[in-house]
């Protein structure tokens, strides 16, 4: 079942802060992150696994509450680079039927 | 490095007409991937393959078929070619399954189809 995202879309003004978030109807193993830019592939991010983890990457990170089957992306200082649609990817307790989230649109002015 | 390479890039098809896809990598990945993705939309699952040999379906495998007989390659095939599988076709590859383990999808750049 594929997980619920929010916001649908939010736009930002550079360096300003945002949080997208990732939950699921059923108890999770994993929870990927990408981000695709207009016109091109998903690019990964980072992956979480069952354990309560946080993770960063640059100014990028995310936490993973296995308890609540959510998950949340952090993006603090953002950048025009940020610009773009973020997924979320949800593994299930039993490691399989991964399933892609409907994204997250993104978009940082100057 | 190459990674995951998927042709053509383009492609504009009539009603009815059939077609391959094709997909490559060169990561010795066992895992492999198609996606297609609506405009505006999410990544809606077709196929995977977990090794050579081995296929199965997913979310949206009505219209297609798959084979993998080797490592590298894992072609994609539309049958009888209908308005409704206009979309970016997306093929990933990953050392292991996605649901289960800390290893990423890498996704190529995409096959972008009309069917007109």
């Amino acid at each position: 079942q594929q997980p619920v995202q929010s916001p649908q879309a939010v736009i930002l003004r550079e360096g300003e802060d945002a949080v997208i978030n990732c939950s699921s109807s059923k108890a999770l193993y994993s929870v990927h992150w990408y981000r695709q830019k207009h016109g091109e592939a998903p690019v990964f991010l980072m992956i979480l696994l069952k354990g309560g983890e946080q993770k960063g990457h640059e100014k990028i990170s995310a936490s993973f509450n296995e308890k609540k089957q959510q998950s949340s992306l952090y993006l603090t200082a953002s950048q025009l680079s940020y610009s773009g649609t973020y997924f979320c990817g949800t593994g299930d307790n039993y490691g399989q039927n991964f399933v892609f989230g409907p994204g997250t649109r993104l978009s940082v002015l100057p | 490095n190459a990674g995951v390479t998927q042709t053509p890039k383009f492609r504009i098809l009539k009603i009815g007409q059939s077609m391959t896809l094709q997909c490559t990598q060169d990561m010795n990945h066992n895992y492999m991937y198609w996606y297609r993705q609506d405009p505006g939309m999410g990544l809606k699952l077709i196929y995977y393959s977990v090794g050579a040999g081995i296929t199965d379906k997913g979310e949206v495998p009505n219209g297609y078929n798959v084979s993998r007989s080797t490592t590298e390659d894992f072609p994609l095939r539309l049958e009888l070619a209908a308005p409704s599988q206009t979309s970016v076709y997306f093929c990933a590859s990953g050392l292991q399954g996605a649901g289960y383990s800390n290893q990423p999808q890498h996704f190529g750049d995409g096959t972008r189809l009309s069917i007109l």
